[in-house]
């Protein structure tokens, strides 16, 4: 299996661009998972997906973000409008089901200039 | 507050040492515990987890942890560090209710390996 797969691996944009994050999780996972990582706090969990529903978006900083998956195979993460302070890796991982491991994808260094 | 903490930032052990890594959790009851390993630029792989059971968990690459629920802790343990190992590495806790889903991430601790 290719593991799950981000795309851009690298995006640079100036604020108050749209930005769109992709991620296609591992085939037959059922969970997906959105993180962002920065230095001043660390990792943390944005939302996560159960059979593309939406269960928890607790995370997610605030209406600039929002978060689709519109089928099985595929996820957006989007940030409109972007701002200096997104700069950061986000990461998407799917697992299996609950309490199975989380596979984490390459990762997408965001820079908002 | 609940909280996840690895009281070491940095870490420099010789190649063919041993390592412990600290991570202390802050939780009512006992979370499922994790450790990750993130190599640069990469994402994270799981290295081992404790649901519940045996205290001491075998995980890859040669790891270990123990889970001390006396003293709220789950230090990860090799006895033998190989220079491919140096990495930061990430304590995780599922708070209870949350089945394993809900990853709180402690903020790391970097591994150095020296020759």
């Amino acid at each position: 299996d290719a593991g799950v797969i981000q795309s851009p691996r690298h995006e640079v944009t100036e604020m108050g661009q749209e930005v769109t994050l992709r991620c296609k999780p591992i085939s037959g996972h059922d969970y997906l998972f959105w993180y962002r990582q920065t230095m001043m706090r660390g990792l943390e969990l944005l939302i996560y997906f159960n059979n593309n529903v939406p269960i928890d978006d607790s995370g997610m900083p605030e209406d600039r973000f929002s978060a689709k998956m519109p089928n099985a195979s595929f996820s957006t993460l989007k940030i409109q409008p972007s701002e200096p302070r997104d700069s950061a890796v986000y990461f998407c991982a799917s697992s299996l089901g609950t309490q199975e491991t989380q596979y984490f994808g390459p990762g997408t260094r965001l820079l908002v200039l | 507050a609940q909280s996840v903490t690895q009281p070491d930032i940095h870490i420099t052990v010789s190649e063919g040492a041993s390592l412990e890594l600290r991570c202390n959790y802050s939780y009512g009851a006992t979370p499922y515990l994790f450790w990750y390993v993130q190599s640069p630029g990469q994402g994270l792989q799981l290295l081992l987890k404790y649901f519940s059971g045996d205290t001491l968990v075998q995980g890859i690459k040669g790891f270990e942890a123990e889970f001390k629920r006396s003293q709220s802790s789950f230090n990860l343990r090799k006895p033998s560090v190989h220079w491919s190992d140096a990495a930061e590495y990430f304590c995780a806790v599922a708070p209870p209710g949350e089945y394993g889903n809900k990853l709180v991430f402690g903020a790391g601790t970097i591994l150095r390996v020296k020759s």
